[in-house]
């Protein structure tokens, strides 16, 4: 069955430091994959996506995240985190479901931002 | 910018009423969504639709219902709420093009429901 997989429930890092969000994906076709971020009581906010082409992609805030087939994953980084980036974090893939395709969303990762 | 409004941010309704969570998007998008978030457990997906009319359950139909009269208006209807339908619900919008946006995701604010 579809699915996507975000092993990390929580983590805190410290203002500054790199950050990776993991993200595995189980599904048979070619994955569209997405970050979404969601500040607290706000909806979810598209950060970057991945459809063809270049395995690595860039997206706002400054974040990026890799595609790597071999693995099945799709992780998320940022090279220097802010206070602002403490939020949940979404990865989702795209599959094809009935007159059209949907969204499958993993559990999400919730950041943290220590001073 | 795409907008996706969701009128009623915060909600409290008592067990065994009918509850409607409304949704317009101002796009012209011809997919919506009616996502429900809960901690530990993501989004999890209970009806979509393709166009007006047109329905399709998600993962998590049962307890719900939708209805889609016009384009820009995606209700989802809970026809006798339980305790367990205490949730974020998170409404969504795409366009069904083939261009570079289409497959993404537009976002509402999100309505919180409580049922006592």
């Amino acid at each position: 069955a579809q699915s996507v997989t975000q092993p990390d429930i929580h983590i805190t890092v410290s203002e500054g430091a790199s950050l990776e969000l993991r993200c595995n994906y189980s599904y048979g076709a070619t994955p569209y994959l997405f970050w979404y971020v969601q500040s607290p009581g706000q909806g979810l906010q598209l950060l970057l996506k991945y459809f063809s082409g270049d395995t690595l992609v860039q997206g706002i805030k400054g974040f990026e995240a890799e595609f790597k087939r071999s693995q099945s994953s799709f992780n998320l980084r940022k090279p220097s985190v802010h206070w602002s980036d403490a939020a949940e974090y979404f990865c989702a893939v795209r599959i094809y479901g009935g007159a059209t395709n949907k969204l499958i969303f993993g559990t999400g990762t919730l950041l943290a931002v220590q001073p | 910018d795409v907008k996706v409004t969701q009128s009623s941010r915060y909600l409290v309704k008592r067990t065994g009423e009918k509850v409607f969570l409304e949704c317009v998007q101002d796009m012209d998008h011809e997919n919506m969504f009616w996502y429900r978030q809960d901690p530990g457990l993501g989004l999890r997906l209970i009806y979509f639709s393709y166009d007006v009319k047109m329905k399709e359950k998600g993962d998590i139909p049962e307890g719900y219902s939708v209805s889609r009269e016009k384009k820009e208006r995606f209700s989802l209807i809970l026809e006798s709420a339980s305790t367990n339908q205490t949730s974020m619900y998170l409404c969504a919008s795409r366009s069904q093009g083939v261009a570079s946006g289409a497959n993404v995701l537009t976002f509402g604010a999100g309505s919180r429901l409580t049922v006592l």
